[in-house]
């Protein structure tokens, strides 16, 4: 693919259900982000994989969040038990190798908790 | 810690006039500095960046120069126009390698014609 895609696009879910939001990033790329955009604010980070692994998850809220990159290439964010403060745009990005600067992002995952 | 201030928003502008957007950043390290934009229903997309003191990031029209005295990175074009109007968050990213972009919250311009 061309870019980094997420889905699925929106998401609305009950109060106290189980989500999953997937990222695909660029092929070959080793660094993957997770980042949460409240509205009228910035992305704020929630965790990071460099490779199948899990770099940096220290902006994960709460153990409520959990996140998975099993093979290296596909990640997934799975949120339990949802509120409705954890309504937001989820954000991924991916970068191409150690030493690169810049990240690319996906359109983003729009979730409503109601 | 690491963050980054940018002016409130929203700016609104004619077309033709001249854009600043201020950014200010406190770093830990060293960073790197970039400007991304959001249009509308699209994703953040890199508008330009500097890696290092006196650096000058340019693109599309836009520019910001990396002042390490005055920890600013602030974002100027000559001649704004209507195409322009989108979110433009700036952000940081310390030490080399693909630590963590850290944002600041974005600031809307709105481009009139």
């Amino acid at each position: 693919g061309a870019g980094v895609s997420q889905t699925p696009s929106n998401k609305v879910t009950e109060k106290g259900k189980y989500v999953e939001l997937r990222c695909d990033p660029i092929s070959g790329h080793t660094a993957l982000y997770w980042y949460r955009q409240s509205l009228g604010q910035g992305p704020e980070f929630l965790i990071y994989f460099q490779g199948t692994g899990a770099a940096d998850d220290s902006g994960l809220p709460n153990d409520r969040f959990f996140a998975v990159r099993p093979e290296g290439s596909v990640s997934t964010l799975k949120i339990q038990r949802t509120e409705r403060g954890d309504s937001a745009v989820y954000l991924c990005a991916s970068s191409p190798s150690r030493g690169s600067t810049e990240a690319f992002f996906g359109q983003g995952t729009r979730l409503t908790v109601v | 810690g690491n963050s980054v201030t940018q002016m409130e928003g929203p700016v609104t502008l004619s077309e033709e006039a001249f854009l600043t957007i201020n950014c200010t950043y406190t770093a830990t390290g060293y960073p790197s500095l970039f400007w991304y934009v959001q249009y509308p229903g699209e994703g953040l997309q890199l508008l330009l960046k500097a890696t290092k003191a006196d650096d000058k990031g340019s693109n599309k029209g836009f520019e910001a120069t990396y002042r390490k005295e005055t920890t600013s990175f602030h974002l100027e074009k000559g001649s704004v126009q209507v195409s322009d109007s989108a979110v433009y968050f700036c952000a940081l990213r310390v030490n080399s390698g693909n630590t963590p972009l850290v944002f600041g919250k974005g600031t809307r311009l709105s481009v009139i014609a």
